[in-house]
């Protein structure tokens, strides 16, 4: 069964700390890939995707992703996070059928 | 114009009441979706219209009834809802070719007495 797994529920960090928001996937074929942000009562943002290419994708606000097909795996990253990036992220993943799956989502918190 | 809009943004409703949300893209979109997100949740898929025709529906009861009238606009009407259907309705849209890309509303807020 097509599947995704974010395994961080809830991170915490103080501003200027490097982040890695881990996410897996589990499909058959094609697969495209995305993070989401939804920041504190505002609506879902699409931040980067990824379906064919290079695997390092680089996205709004400075954040990236990379692809490792090997593994399975999306995962977010941030080389210096900020107060303002404290929001839900959601990665999910589709396979052009007009169907997205979700993670379950992480919960980030930046304090200054 | 890259937006997706919903009205109202709050509803309270009573479980013997009907009232409808309203979702309009003017982007050229071909795909419309509902989600239904409770908090600290992802998103669930309801419903998707593809072309104007529905083509997803995922088992949601029949108290929940989409309508998509033109490819601009998609409603979804509510009838003797539950308390438990209290949740965040999420509208998303697609382009051709969008690879699955989806752009989402800010929701309507629904509370269910």
């Amino acid at each position: 069964a097509q599947s995704v797994s974010q395994h961080n529920h809830h991170v915490i960090l103080s501003e200027a700390a490097s982040l890695e928001l881990g996410c897996n996937y589990s499909y058959g074929g094609t697969v495209n890939l995305f993070w989401y942000v939804q920041y504190p009562g505002q609506h879902l943002q699409l931040l980067l995707k990824y379906f064919s290419g290079d695997p390092l994708v680089k996205g709004i606000k400075g954040f990236e992703a990379e692809f490792i097909k090997s593994k399975f795996s999306f995962n977010l990253r941030k080389p210096s996070v900020q107060w303002s990036d404290t929001a839900e992220y959601f990665c999910a993943a589709g396979d052009n059928t007009d169907k997205l799956i979700f993670g379950t989502g992480t919960r980030l918190q930046v304090f200054p | 114009d890259t937006e997706v809009t919903q009205t109202p943004k709050h509803l309270v409703m009573g479980m013997t009441n009907k009232k409808s949300l309203k979702c309009e893209q003017h982007m050229g979109h071909r795909a419309m979706y509902w989600y239904k997100q409770k908090a600290k949740k992802p998103p669930e898929l309801m419903f998707v219209y593809s072309y104007e025709k529905l083509s997803i529906n995922e088992s949601v009861p029949s108290r929940f009834s989409p309508e998509c009238p033109n490819s601009s606009l998609l409603n979804l009407h509510l009838h003797a809802l539950q308390p438990e259907d209290s949740a965040l309705y999420l509208c998303a849209s697609s382009p051709p070719l969008g690879g699955d890309t989806q752009y989402f509303g800010p929701g309507t807020r629904l509370t269910v007495l």
